[in-house]
């Protein structure tokens, strides 16, 4: 167990939908990061949150979204769902504000996101 | 951006057999080399952190090392058991206007018993 927490577990959901993922990093970590996972592809960076405040982005649509509000917890915003954003989205924290190199991310459990 | 390459994509090697992979990066602007364990139905989990040319890491079985003047690294794992079945990870900084983990596709072992 990693002490990150991601809920729900699952979400089905409907084409032109919206939905939200939230994460919990583990205690003491200012940094959230946020994943996706799609089938056949590697881990694809989408946004980091230090200590509230977007620090990195990745390829993240501009259809999604992200916050880390004051209790660090962070939430992913989707919308306007298309049948190519089912995948695996995971949430990880680490300590560093993400320019320390060997900063290690502690990953969640993941959320499967299927848009049917 | 960072081209991160892993191979082989998937390796079925016999229990009790030692066996090992590779992470290729192009050598200018190193910085560090994660590696990092995926077991199916669960999430990347840290194995390693290595900076230094030469580098050679050790946790139990598993074992790693890197060269960086060539551009790789190598993950090792000796007398392989079923619990080392898993998708094995590499990442590397990439630093532009933003900072963020470039990942290899993963290679997959598998163990037959």
């Amino acid at each position: 167990d990693s002490g990150v927490t991601q809920t729900p577990k699952h979400l089905i959901t409907a084409t032109g939908q919206r939905v939200t993922l939230r994460c919990s990093p583990r205690s003491g970590d200012l940094s959230v990061y946020w994943y996706q996972q799609s089938l056949d592809q590697g881990l694809q960076f989408l946004i980091q949150y230090y200590n509230g405040e977007e620090r990195a982005k990745g390829n993240i649509l501009e259809r999604f979204s992200a916050q880390q509000f004051p209790d660090l917890h962070s939430e992913l915003n989707l919308s306007s769902l298309e049948l190519g954003d089912s995948a695996l989205y995971f949430c990880a924290s680490s300590v560093a504000q993400g320019l320390d190199v060997t900063d290690t991310q502690y990953f969640g459990p993941g959320t499967r996101l299927t848009v049917l | 951006i960072l081209n991160v390459e892993q191979s082989p994509q998937s390796l079925h090697v016999q229990e009790g057999d030692s066996t090992n992979f590779t992470c290729s990066f192009p050598s200018s602007n190193f910085y560090a080399l994660h590696w990092y364990r995926w077991e199916t139905a669960k999430s990347p989990e840290a194995l390693f952190v290595m900076t230094l040319n030469g580098d050679e890491k050790k946790k139990g079985r598993i074992s790693a090392t890197l060269n960086t003047k060539e551009g790789y690294s190598y993950l090792y794992i000796k007398g392989s058991q079923p619990e080392d079945s898993a998708t094995y990870l590499c990442a590397l900084p990439y630093m532009d206007s933003n900072y963020q983990l470039i990942w290899g596709a993963g290679t997959k072992l598998i163990i037959k018993p």
